[in-house]
């Protein structure tokens, strides 16, 4: 069964860099069927798509966020990861990663992690 | 790219149907059929219940539909219970450039 996992500093300070990672197991992030990308929700709002990359590096991201997020994979650690670089009080929020195929069917989610930007 | 638009709330006695709108342009709605809908309690993981407009994925429900008519989806949810009780999200693709986009996200209530 496929389980994703996130991890990384649940504090950021603004202006900083925030860093997550998510650990796939039970599944491949080889696997030439899947994207795998990053989803938040902020406080009282909906859910924002971030991005997304294919096992070979390729990657989407969202317009509004594309000149601060970089995300990779490693393969090798079966695991990806996501930079979100100059971040505000308005990127506090919970962050989901995510397996989709078919274009927008995120058909397996992680639990999601509270980061929170603050001093 | 905006979010798609959905309404902040709906409510429904056990039993009813409810419908949820969901719309867009004709940049993503409208021009692909590729939209998906997430059941999400607070707390939880958001779970696909329904892909590419009308498909479900084993084991959701057929109480969850879906369906689409110009730059608008719909997502239909027949003899409420209490346990669908959640937002629920709308996802449409929207082509190379904005790729995905979700909609605002709407409040079951089951009254």
């Amino acid at each position: 069964q496929l389980q994703l996992q996130e991890s990384g500093p649940g504090l950021v300070k603004p202006s900083e860099t925030l860093s997550l990672t998510c650990t796939v197991s039970g599944g491949s992030t080889s696997s030439s069927s899947y994207y795998w990308g990053w989803v938040r929700q902020s406080p009282g709002k909906g859910l924002e798509w971030i991005g997304s990359i294919y096992y070979n590096g390729n990657t989407h991201y969202n317009p509004s966020l594309k000149s601060r997020v970089t995300i990779s994979v490693n393969t090798s650690k079966n695991r990806f990861s996501l930079r979100l670089n100059s971040v505000t009080a308005a990127d506090t929020g919970v962050y989901y990663c995510a397996r989709h195929g078919g274009a927008v069917d995120f058909d397996s989610w992680g639990q999601g992690t509270l980061v929170s930007v603050s001093s | 790219q905006s979010a798609l638009t959905q309404p902040a709330s709906v409510s429904g006695s056990p039993g009813q149907s409810i419908t949820i709108s969901c719309t867009g342009t004709s940049s993503d709605v409208g021009s692909y059929n590729l939209v998906s809908w997430y059941q999400h309690h607070p707390g939880k993981a958001p779970k696909l219940i329904i892909y590419e407009v009308t498909k479900r994925p084993s084991g959701v429900s057929s109480r969850f539909s879906g369906s689409k008519s110009g730059n608008t989806a719909s997502l239909t949810i027949s003899g409420l219970q209490a346990e669908d009780e959640a937002d629920y999200y709308c996802c449409s693709y929207a082509g190379l450039i904005a790729y995905a986009v979700f909609g605002g996200g709407t409040q079951l209530t089951v009254l």
